[in-house]
């Protein structure tokens, strides 16, 4: 089984500055990682995924996240941040290979301040 | 294109009464995945269907909750004799195939209020 856990349920901070969210992640196979965005009174919205490949991934609105196999972590930065990314932000980890369900985590609230 | 699509958007019902909540997918997308998201958490995995049969149900948390997918498009999560412990937000999502690259896009979601 996988599991996946974002300490910080909310992190504030001002626009213009960086920001990091922490994802760390459980699994005893390999895994796909994803990173979701979740605004007010909609559904998820993939902001991006590591499948393979460079370490280092890139998403929509200017994030993007680093997969370490070692300290089994992919945490999500924007160098600067928006009062439009106030949201809430979802890590999953899916095993790879086959049909397997997508585990999420609890979910940190990005408070941007401006 | 059109994106996942389901209804009602919100549904109150009273204890013990049933409720039916509706989940239209991506056109072409095989997989279909119901999530439960309650207040200030994550996204609790249900039910997951490829075509019309249900590859793992592991996640309903008891014989009250059924979901169907019987054209192996639109899916309907049926919730008998509701309880106010079922009140969350109920997400869908639907993937091209079920594999771990294809990632889920979701829908708005139904808001579910047991009073």
């Amino acid at each position: 089984a996988q599991s996946v856990t974002q300490l910080d349920s909310q992190v504030p901070v001002f626009e213009e500055a960086p920001v990091e969210l922490r994802c760390n992640y459980s699994s005893s196979v390999s895994v796909y990682l994803f990173w979701y965005v979740q605004y007010p009174n909609q559904g998820l919205q993939l902001l991006l995924k590591y499948l393979s490949g460079s370490t280092l991934v890139k998403g929509i609105n200017g994030f993007e996240a680093e997969f370490n196999k070692s300290q089994t972590s992919f945490h999500l930065r924007k160098p600067s941040v928006h009062i439009s990314d106030t949201a809430e932000y979802f890590c999953a980890v899916r095993r790879s290979g086959g049909s397997y369900i997508p585990t999420f985590g609890r979910g940190t609230s990005l408070i941007v301040h401006p | 294109g059109a994106g996942v699509s389901q209804t009602p958007s919100n549904k109150v019902t009273e204890k013990g009464k049933y409720v039916e909540l509706r989940c239209d997918p991506i056109s072409g997308h095989t997989a279909l995945y119901w999530y439960r998201q309650s207040l200030g958490q994550g996204p609790e995995f249900l039910i997951y269907f490829q075509g019309t049969g249900a590859a793992d149900d592991s996640g309903l948390p008891n014989d009250r909750f059924f979901a169907v997918r019987p054209e192996g498009s639109v899916s309907t999560l049926k919730i008998q004799r509701t309880e106010r412990g079922d009140s969350a937000v109920y997400l869908c999502a639907s993937s091209l195939s079920g594999t771990g690259n294809s990632p889920l896009h979701f829908g708005n979601g139904t808001r579910l209020t047991v009073t």
